[in-house]
């Protein structure tokens, strides 16, 4: 595509309902990324992907949060059990090659969660 | 939480004044990267450095990165109305692709 896609562009739930949360790369680009941003803040790093594999999941907040990139293309971020505070937008990356240490990220236009 | 400083949080400057915003880390990066949110947007890439005390330059933007690779700066001369959203810095550690954001520098341009 064009772009990096993010899908929904809002998403509103209830608190312990499951979300998930979809993410189209710009297609060929090897690694997919996942952030969290709250308003104010700068994006904070949850996990990434190069093709299918998945290095570092580090940033993920707790064993609630899973991602997904099972063809290395779309991914999926779920939340399960959701509380107030993952309210936030989400933001997608990708960057088109894997070499370690620095490449140009593309940020997706993100999903607003809103947790009541 | 977020490891890499930037200040200050806040600058408002008159159109064609100067705007600085400075990054640091606690540890040493292996590169930088600055990216610019526009209002209701998305991050965009603007640059990155990789060698110790490098500078770049993009028409009215001076990048830098320090002696030490645990400092940057962005300096914007003669600042525009289109120059205003907020400036992040973004650093890698070793060979990984975990990028760290700074916490940011919001810029407003009173035309």
């Amino acid at each position: 595509g064009a772009g990096v896609s993010q899908s929904p562009r809002y998403k509103v739930t209830k608190r312990g309902q499951d979300v998930t949360l979809r993410c189209d790369p710009i297609s060929s680009h090897a690694t997919l990324y996942w952030y969290q941003q709250a308003l104010g803040q700068g994006p904070e790093f949850l996990t990434y992907f190069n093709y299918e594999a998945q290095p570092d999941k580090s940033g993920l907040p707790s064993d609630r949060f899973s991602a997904e990139r099972p063809e290395g293309s779309i991914s999926t971020l779920t939340i399960q059990r959701t509380e107030q505070r993952d309210s936030a937008m989400y933001r997608c990356a990708s960057s088109p090659s894997l070499v370690q240490g620095g490449d140009t990220q593309y940020f997706g236009p993100g999903t607003r969660l809103t947790v009541l | 939480g977020q490891q890499v400083m930037q200040i200050p949080q806040y600058q408002h400057v008159q159109e064609g004044e100067d705007f600085t915003t400075y990054c640091n880390s606690s540890t040493t990066l292996s590169n930088i990267q600055w990216y610019k949110q526009r209002p209701g947007g998305h991050p965009v890439f603007l640059i990155q450095l990789v060698k110790s005390g490098e500078v770049k330059k993009q028409k009215r933007l001076t990048f830098q990165f320090g002696e030490a690779k645990k400092n940057s700066s962005l300096h914007i001369t003669a600042t525009q109305t289109t120059d205003v959203g907020t400036y992040f810095c973004a650093g890698q550690r070793g060979a990984t692709n975990k990028l760290i954001f700074g916490t940011g520098t919001l810029l407003a341009v009173q035309p």
